[in-house]
């Protein structure tokens, strides 16, 4: 069964700390994982990672792929407030002709003043 | 914003009502997909739309139905729902290329459903 695993569930860091997201992924004919954040409700993308492009960086956030490992990090730097949210890990994959998107249950990141 | 918009924002209902959550989304894509999202579990696909069709239906019981009626616009009917079937109900878009469903996805804001 296609599984994607993040760890860890949810972590606390003062402000101006930095954080390292894991996410780890079991799936048939891997194509591609995303980074989302969710604040509040809504899940905005981050980054998309392929065999073609394995490592992606904005600002404060990077994100490296390791296919040999099946897994991905997440790093965010210089943490603020504004960086508290719920950070969602997907995986894409050919599924009969469409793309699947599997998802994991999140890390919650709380960022202290 | 992201260009997708739910409404309602909140709903509370009854096992024996019916409801129609609602999403719309702004961006020209041509796929459009609705999510189920509980507390301590990854989001789950429930339907996706591509083109007006729908392409996968993940074994979603029957008192779910959705409805594509343009490229726009997606609902999700509701009735007989049962307390488990209470989360956060997320529409999501994006732009099909070539034979795969794009994997970056525009969400909205969700539905919070609470059935009692």
């Amino acid at each position: 069964e296609d599984k994607v695993v993040q760890s860890p569930l949810s972590l606390v860091v003062h402000e101006g700390d930095t954080v390292t997201l894991n996410c780890s992924y079991e799936v048939t004919n891997f194509r591609s994982l995303l980074w989302y954040k969710q604040e509040k409700k809504a899940p905005t993308f981050l980054f998309m990672l392929t065999s073609s492009g394995i490592e992606k960086k904005s600002g404060r956030l990077s994100s490296i792929l390791d296919k040999k490992e099946l897994s991905s990090i997440l790093n965010i730097t210089a943490t603020q407030t504004g960086d508290s949210a719920i950070y969602l890990c997907a995986v894409g994959f050919p599924n009969f002709g469409n793309e699947k998107l599997t998802f994991g249950t999140g890390t919650r990141l709380t960022i202290i003043p | 914003e992201t260009g997708v918009t739910q409404t309602p924002r909140h709903l509370v209902m009854g096992m024996t009502n019916k409801k129609s959550l609602k999403c719309e989304q702004h961006l020209g894509h041509n796929a459009m997909y609705w999510y189920k999202q509980s507390a301590k579990k990854p989001l789950e696909l429930m339907f996706v739309y591509s083109l007006e069709e729908r392409v996968e239906n993940n074994s979603v019981p029957s008192r779910f139905s959705p409805e594509c009626p343009n490229s726009s616009h997606l609902f999700l009917h509701l009735h007989t729902l049962q307390p488990e079937d209470s989360a956060l109900y997320l529409c999501a878009s994006s732009q099909v290329r070539s034979a795969y469903l794009n994997e970056k996805l525009f969400f909205g804001s969700g539905t919070q459903l609470s059935v009692l």
